[in-house]
């Protein structure tokens, strides 16, 4: 199993340019999350998915979009990417009856 | 709306020496308790979690945590790091008892261990 898997790893954009970051998990879990790390904020909830076909707001929705595209897959969408967007950015999938979330390994994401 | 609070953003240890990192949290009803820990460059893994049952918990590599309901408080412990305990550690809660938060988990802002050797 490859558990979460994130493309890009890495990734720069200009103001205003947009973007999809993909997350993969491969566990068969119902719930995903997208959170984005910061220097001294720990992680930030931007938005998660219940299920297929259901996605809900977080702390830091603002800027951002999503879709739940299968069971397998859910992606994070930069319409117009802003400096502030500067963040690692997770993915997390969870297994429903121990709440454990499975983290990918990131997308560092630069905007300029 | 939860938080969780750890009080000690950067802790520097000689190698040999005991840790104890403090986490908080302000909901007072049922909860998961979860410690990460992210190495340099690395994803988050888990270190441990604590549901129900013994509130001393152990998780990998020679790490435990303790959980005191009256104190709202699940604070991980290690009696002799190693430099390779260098990492960032993130405590978090959830609850299994929200329905629509059901599975959110909430995360402290980290503390970063830095051990000498």
């Amino acid at each position: 199993n490859a558990g979460v898997t994130q493309t890009p790893k890495f990734q720069v954009l200009k103001t205003g340019q947009s973007m999809t970051l993909q997350c993969a998990q491969d566990m068969n879990h119902n719930s995903m999350y997208w959170y984005r790390q910061d220097p001294g904020m720990g992680l930030r909830l931007i938005y998660y998915s219940a299920s297929e076909g259901t996605t809900d707001k977080g702390e830091v929705p603002n800027g951002y979009n999503v879709s739940r595209l299968n069971k397998r897959e859910f992606s994070l969408r930069l319409e117009s990417a802003a400096p502030s967007q500067t963040s690692v950015y997770f993915c997390a999938s969870r297994w429903d009856p121990s709440y454990e979330q499975y983290f990918g390994p990131g997308t560092r994401l630069t905007v300029t | 709306a939860q938080s969780v609070s750890q009080h000690n953003h950067h802790v520097i240890l000689s190698e040999a020496a005991s840790l104890e990192l403090g986490c908080n949290y302000s909901y007072g009803g049922t909860v998961n308790l979860f410690w990460y820990v992210q190495y340099p460059g690395q994803h988050l893994q888990l270190l441990l979690k604590y549901f129900s049952g013994d509130p001393l918990v152990k998780g990998i590599k020679g790490f435990e945590a303790e959980f005191i309901k009256s104190k709202f408080s699940f604070n991980l412990r290690k009696p002799s790091v190693q430099w390779s305990d260098t990492a960032e550690y993130f405590c978090a809660v959830t609850h299994p008892d929200r329905g629509s938060t059901l599975g959110r988990l909430y995360f402290g802002r980290g503390t970063q261990l830095t051990v000498w050797p």
